[in-house]
């Protein structure tokens, strides 16, 4: 079965990075595009960005754009955000998600992880 | 502020029928671009309950439809249940900003 699991949520300082991984497993990770998508507290969904299936293509929001870095390992099956100069409005539960295709735009998220919650704080 | 619209909240009574709309512009629904549809129950993760605008995914009842007309696109549901109440969040690409969702809309079983 598919399964997605984020980690390295916790609490960090305004400015400082954080770096999020998601595992999967339970099919041919290299095969689909992946994103992330945030949720503020309280708050609704935010795409944040994606990465093709072979990592060629990149796209962000622009709300992150320049500061987070997405990026996937083949090898280990697992994706990835770098997210640096983090700003309180950064606090959210972030989301890794499958999507139905390879690249290009969506055709869905049919796959979602349980959620690493993120606090920017001093 | 989304660039895609949803009511805040909707409501129904059990059995009944209640549409969710997602309102966009021609540089994302408009434009041609697919339509998807996602439900989020209280404290988990969001749930895909429909694809390319009108397609249902394994599992998911057939009392969720959805369609899409110009600018604009709704999700149905039918003979309504307790367990439907959740958000309901629209997503669709738009040329300017790459991935986007709705606010989101909360729905109430009366």
């Amino acid at each position: 079965q598919v399964q997605l699991v984020e980690s390295g949520g916790g609490v960090v300082q305004p400015g400082r990075s954080l770096r999020l991984s998601c595992a999967a497993s339970g099919f041919t990770f290299r095969s689909y595009a992946m994103h992330w998508v945030r949720q503020a507290p309280g708050k609704g969904l935010e795409w944040v960005a994606v990465i093709s299936y072979d990592g060629s293509d990149k796209q962000y929001a622009d709300s992150v754009k320049g500061r987070f870095t997405i990026s996937r390992d083949k090898s280990k099956n697992t994706l990835y955000v770098e997210m640096n100069s983090l700003r309180p409005e950064d606090t959210a539960v972030y989301y890794c998600a499958r999507d139905r295709g390879g690249s290009g735009r969506s055709d869905g998220m049919d796959y979602w992880g349980q959620g690493t919650l993120v606090t920017v704080s001093s | 502020q989304s660039v895609l619209t949803q009511p805040p909240s909707v409501s129904g009574a059990p059995g009944q029928r209640v549409t969710i709309s997602c309102t966009g512009s021609s540089s994302n629904i408009g434009a041609g671009y697919d339509v998807h549809w996602y439900q989020q129950l209280p404290g988990t993760a969001p749930k895909l309950l429909i694809y390319n605008n009108n397609n249902r995914p394994s599992g998911v009842p057939d009392r969720f439809s959805a369609s899409k007309s110009g600018t604009s696109a709704s999700l149905a549901i039918s003979g309504l249940q307790a367990e439907d109440e959740a958000d309901y969040y629209c997503q669709s690409y738009d040329s300017s900003l790459s991935e986007v969702f709705g606010g989101g809309t909360k729905l109430t079983v009366l």
